[in-house]
């Protein structure tokens, strides 16, 4: 089975700040992987997603993550971030072919952003 | 178009009664998921429709739980005789094909609370 760790729980960030969370994902197979981000009183939407190929993706906001295969990481990044993007973001993991399996999420990170 | 949609969008019910929470997937999409997030648990996969039948059932929490797809669109899960570590927000999702990992779109949840 496949687990997902986000190091931080809780961050604050100024605006203009740059930011990045951390993701580790443990299998030792081909993972298909995510970020999500849910916004106050919005539900889950997709930021970015690796499938294969260029192992730097880039999302919506100016949003990117590098899929790290040595260190099973898929960090999310932004250069300067804003108020608005305060929110709870999830890393997630599917097993690459398997079509069955629900995705696996970290516990989340909630993100604020002071102006 | 529609997105995910899901009904009701609160319920409070008393221990050991019945709820039923309802989800209409995106129209096409053939691969239906719930999903249950709690605080300290985070989000927790429990069932995946591809089409109206759930090939692992095995993610339900317990034998309370059950779910079901007519038509191969609309999903209902039930939680007979709840209990107060039931109350979560439920979380449906689709996508257009469970056997790829295509991206999977989520609707608002259900709040469930068990008094």
């Amino acid at each position: 089975a496949q687990s997902v760790s986000q190091h931080n729980h809780h961050v604050i960030l100024s605006e203009a700040a740059s930011l990045e969370l951390g993701c580790n994902y443990s299998y030792g197979g081909t993972v298909n992987l995510f970020w999500y981000v849910q916004y106050p009183g919005q539900h889950l939407q997709l930021l970015l997603k690796y499938f294969s190929g260029d192992p730097l993706v880039k999302g919506i906001k100016g949003f990117e993550a590098e899929f790290i295969k040595s260190k099973f990481s898929f960090n999310l990044r932004k250069p300067s971030v804003q108020w608005s993007d305060t929110a709870e973001y999830f890393c997630a993991v599917k097993r690459k072919g398997g079509g069955a399996d629900g995705l696996t999420f970290g516990k989340g990170t909630h993100l604020i952003i002071q102006p | 178009g529609a997105g995910v949609s899901q009904s009701p969008s609160n319920k409070v019910t008393e221990k050991g009664k019945d709820v039923e929470l309802r989800c209409d997937p995106i129209s096409g999409h053939t691969a239906l998921y719930w999903y249950r997030q709690s605080l300290g648990q985070g989000l927790e996969f429990l069932i995946y429709f591809q089409g109206n039948s759930a090939p692992d059932k095995s993610g339900l929490p317990s034998d309370r739980f059950s779910a079901e797809r007519t038509g191969g669109s609309v999903s209902t899960l039930t939680i007979q005789r709840t209990q107060q570590e039931d109350s979560a927000v439920y979380l449906c999702a689709s996508s257009l094909s469970g056997t790829l990992a295509g991206e999977q779109y989520f609707g608002p949840g259900t709040r469930l609370t068990v008094t």
